[in-house]
């Protein structure tokens, strides 16, 4: 089945633990990207990748970082979290970056910092 | 920067249309996106619209899109309880391929 899987779905840690969300797709995607989502905010972009090897700031790139080692993989690493980063994340990928190209959601990963 | 902006709530009852509508700024917007997400789950594409159309339809779903007044809605046709979910507009900005701003979201509830 074609997807897009994270891990954890819920995390709850504390202040400056440093964590990692895996994100892995099955679909030979170049592009890929995480977003976290905050009530009222919709959803704002962290990081994406165009392919392997290559990374760009999102939106809201303070406090994170990623990596593109493989295709298919795509963490995105927290090194001292801070309960502002409280939020749902998600993981996306698509075909590649052309505008038409549908973007295919993970289920989210809820992560609480305390 | 670019800015998207939805209503946080609509009520409907079963079997009425439903209209979500959305508003952008950035006029050099190519694509526009409306995206489901149902409690618990990520974000799945629902339909999507070149800038270049002002319709279009796809079964129960329309889409208008007002470039003047840089105004997008979804329609729904009768609506059933299975609708009730977040719907996101999300569009592609100059040379952000598949970097998409979203809009804050609109929770959609179908009542009986």
């Amino acid at each position: 089945e074609a997807q897009v899987t994270q891990n954890p779905r819920y995390l709850i840690t504390v202040t400056g633990k440093k964590l990692t969300v895996t994100c892995s797709q099955n679909m030979n995607h170049e592009y890929m990207s995480w977003y976290r989502q905050d009530p009222g905010l919709g959803l704002r972009q962290i990081y994406y990748s165009m392919n392997v090897e290559v990374t760009d700031k999102g939106d809201v790139p303070e406090g994170y970082k990623v990596s593109r080692k493989e295709k298919r993989n795509f963490p995105l690493i927290l090194e001292s979290p801070s309960p502002n980063q409280t939020s749902l994340y998600f993981c996306a990928s698509s075909w590649d970056s052309l505008y038409n190209s549908p973007l295919h959601f993970g289920n989210g990963t809820r992560l609480t910092v305390t | 920067g670019e800015d998207v902006e939805q209503s946080l709530f609509l009520s409907v009852r079963e079997g009425d249309s439903s209209v979500i509508n959305c508003t952008y700024t950035d006029s050099s917007s190519t694509y526009l996106y409306w995206y489901k997400q149902e409690p618990g789950a990520g974000l799945q594409l629902l339909t999507y619209i070149f800038s270049n159309m002002d319709m279009k339809q796809d079964q129960r779903l329309t889409v208008l899109l007002n470039k003047k007044d840089k105004h997008l809605s979804l329609r729904i046709a009768d609506t059933q309880t299975g609708d009730s979910a977040i719907y996101f507009c999300a569009e592609s900005y100059t040379g952000g391929g598949n970097n998409l701003t979203f809009g804050t979201g609109t929770q959609l509830k179908v009542e009986l």
